[in-house]
């Protein structure tokens, strides 16, 4: 099994350009998730999903979509990019119990210019 | 927005020491606490989640403990080795189907 995989794994954009993450799971796991990691500010949830089809908005979720249309794919969409957004993306998802435990994929690291 | 603290922000201490974190959560609507490691440049790893109130777990040289009517979690290391210097994240879950994570406590272990 692969787990969580993310990709691109590093992207530049300039300000104004879009750009779609996608997190692929092959765990079979209900629930996924895309965090934002900022220095100082810890994981910040963006939009997560419990299940395919669903979608909900989480604490940062201003400036981003999120689409589940296959139980194994999130994808993050930044419709135009600002400096603001530059960070690490980091996707997780989980079985469907609050219990249990969330596996991270390796993050995405994107720099808006 | 729920409040989950951690402290120290950022801990320095010697291969053979000894130490340990707090995690603070709010202490209604809980139903787990999650810790997790998080080495640079690598995506956080499990650690423990703990769902009763006096529940403690541990793994090799570290264990965790759980008071969820005061809502606080410890976290222990015996013993620190270099290999364990990491940033230790807790995550608080309510009825909710989703984490609140803390912003973590940076430990380096020096030789």
């Amino acid at each position: 099994n692969a787990g969580v995989t993310q990709t691109p794994k590093f992207r530049v954009l300039k300000t104004g350009q879009s750009m779609t993450l996608l997190c692929a799971q092959d765990m079979n796991h209900e629930y996924m998730y895309w965090y934002r990691q900022d220095p100082g500010m810890g994981l910040r949830l963006i939009h997560y999903s419990v299940g395919e089809g669903t979608t909900a908005k989480g604490e940062v979720p201003d400036g981003y979509n999120v689409s589940r249309l296959k139980k194994q794919n999130f994808l993050l969409g930044l419709e135009s990019a600002a400096p603001s957004q530059t960070s690490v993306y980091f996707c997780a998802s989980r079985w469907d119990r609050d219990s249990e435990t969330q596996y991270f994929g390796p993050g995405t690291r994107l720099l808006v210019l | 927005i729920l409040n989950v603290e951690q402290s120290p922000q950022s801990l320095h201490v010697q291969e053979g020491d000894s130490t340990n974190f707090t995690c603070s959560f709010p202490s209604s609507n809980f139903y787990a606490l999650h810790w997790y490691r998080w080495e640079t440049a690598k995506s956080p790893e499990a650690l423990f989640v703990m769902t009763l109130n006096g529940d403690e777990k541990k793994k090799g040289r570290i264990s965790a403990t759980l008071n969820t009517k005061e809502g606080y979690s410890y976290l222990y290391i015996k013993g620190s080795q270099p290999e364990d210097s990491a940033t230790y994240l807790c995550a608080f879950a309510g009825t909710a189907s989703k984490l609140t994570f803390g912003t973590g406590t940076r430990l380096q272990v020096t030789l």
